[in-house]
């Protein structure tokens, strides 16, 4: 069972436009979200972080939305280029004193057009 | 900036054999996490270790084992190596885990098992 959900799986735009990407999760104890830009056959790079405590985080052409009552947070890339084009994973995970281990979503494959 | 660093970064075996790889955290990184990712999938969680203790243990068959050194290096051992073992296998580190959440991923190691 996902327990982060994300959509869509995949997402074709042209070079300047807004790709929203969504993520759902269930689990309440959830208090850290970020999101990863992975290339193919490297590693996740970090691109933007949220807590709950807060509804918008904006980093650059980074936005990510959270709602916490509805338990969904998203990505907005502004401006899009073709070198964003790339996977994107939402993540979350728990407060832990001795670290915590990231639940992925199942990743968005973006294109951007030129 | 020092980046988390993996070895080997490829490795190719047969089946029923064994591997290593080695993680080599961020400086001052105290936990260390293990991710492997199957084509076109999201990332899973293995094992993590701060300050050289087990601190959280996911989906890791017992065919593999882990551990953390005094250097705050990590080793994935896998033995009796199967066909579906073939994957990404990340290493992510930390500081300060509970106090800072980030996780930095490594390159990774390409295992493909014959």
């Amino acid at each position: 069972q996902q327990q982060v959900k994300q959509s869509p799986q995949s997402l074709i735009v042209q070079k300047g436009g807004i790709p929203i990407i969504n993520c759902a999760y269930e689990n309440t104890a959830f208090d850290y979200f970020p999101w990863y830009q992975q290339f193919p056959g490297k590693g996740p790079a970090l691109l933007i972080a949220i807590r709950p405590d807060v509804s918008e985080k904006k980093e650059g052409r980074f936005t990510i939305s959270f709602n916490k009552s509805a338990k969904q947070f998203s990505l907005h890339i502004m401006d899009s280029q073709p070198g964003d084009s790339a996977t994107y994973f939402c993540a979350a995970s728990t407060k832990e004193t001795s670290g915590s281990r990231l639940t992925f979503g199942e990743g968005t494959q973006l294109t951007v057009n030129p | 900036a020092a980046g988390v660093i993996q070895s080997p970064r490829h490795l190719i075996k047969e089946k029923r054999e064994t591997a290593t790889l080695k993680c080599y955290p961020i400086p001052r990184h105290d936990t260390v996490y293990w991710y492997q990712q199957g084509p076109g999938q999201d990332p899973q969680f293995l094992i993590s270790f701060y300050e050289k203790m087990q601190s959280d243990k996911g989906s890791i068959p017992d065919r593999f084992s882990a551990q953390q050194f005094s250097d705050y290096h990590s080793e994935l051992n896998m033995s009796s190596l199967e066909l579906g073992d073939s994957a990404l296998y990340f290493c992510a580190s930390s500081r300060l885990a509970g106090v800072s959440d980030t996780q930095y991923f490594g390159p990774g190691t390409r295992l493909t098992v014959l």
